[in-house]
């Protein structure tokens, strides 16, 4: 069936490291792909997008790469800060339909 | 804050009972989607509304339904509920004719007895 996995689903980094938050996808079709970050009790919250005619997209802190050849996309965090600690979904879109495909989530924990 | 609004909070129901839910868009969104998030798992697409019309369904059953007003502002109504309805429901909404990206409003927690 559909789906969006995520290959590890906790991980633990010390602050100031870099984290790397990987994703495979299914739907080879898929054009839009977007990392949310969930904190507890929240709604998920718009990190970053990418659309599949790039590989590489950078905001403040944040980077997604985007490999189409592995169905493979990345969310790599800089200098990762307590704050930062939550629950990571990568999610697919197809030819700009309302439907994401959001898979299982990674916990992303930060020790001070 | 994404200016996506839900009511209530928490929400505590019997099975059989029927539940509605409310959303309020971002300002000048014209598109809301519904979503589906049970504990521990990513959220699942429910159904989208535009234009005051259903555009869009995941596998859900018709038991659940929804509403679009002219002010964007959308209901999820769920009947005859099961236990597994129990989860977090979220709504999301986004402007159709500028891009995709779907700003997420912070969620029901319906329990189910």
């Amino acid at each position: 069936g559909e789906s969006v996995g995520l290959h590890l689903p906790t991980l633990s980094v010390q602050e100031g490291d870099n984290s790397i938050i990987n994703c495979a996808y299914s739907n080879s079709a898929s054009d839009y792909f977007i990392w949310y970050k969930q904190e507890s009790g929240k709604g998920p919250q718009f990190i970053i997008d990418i659309r599949s005619n790039m590989d590489k997209r950078q905001g403040q802190r944040v980077t997604v790469l985007l490999n189409k050849t592995v169905k493979h996309l990345s969310l790599q965090i800089a200098a990762t800060q307590p704050g930062d600690s939550a629950v990571y979904f990568c999610a697919e879109n197809y030819n700009q339909g309302g439907k994401l495909i959001f898979g299982q989530g990674t916990e992303l924990s930060v020790k001070p | 804050e994404t200016g996506v609004t839900q009511s209530p909070t928490h929400l505590i129901k019997t099975r059989g009972q029927q539940v509605t839910l409310r959303c309020s868009s971002q300002s000048g969104h014209n598109t809301v989607s519904w979503y589906q998030q049970a504990l521990g798992q990513g959220p699942q697409f429910i159904f989208q509304y535009y234009r005051e019309e259903e555009n869009g369904r995941g596998n859900f059953p018709p038991r659940f339904s929804g509403l679009q007003f002219p002010n964007y502002s959308s209901e999820l109504n769920v009947n005859a509920l099961e236990l597994d309805d129990s989860a977090l429901y979220l709504c999301a909404s986004r402007r159709l004719d500028v891009g995709e990206t779907q700003y997420f409003g912070p969620g029901t927690r319906l329990l189910v007895l």
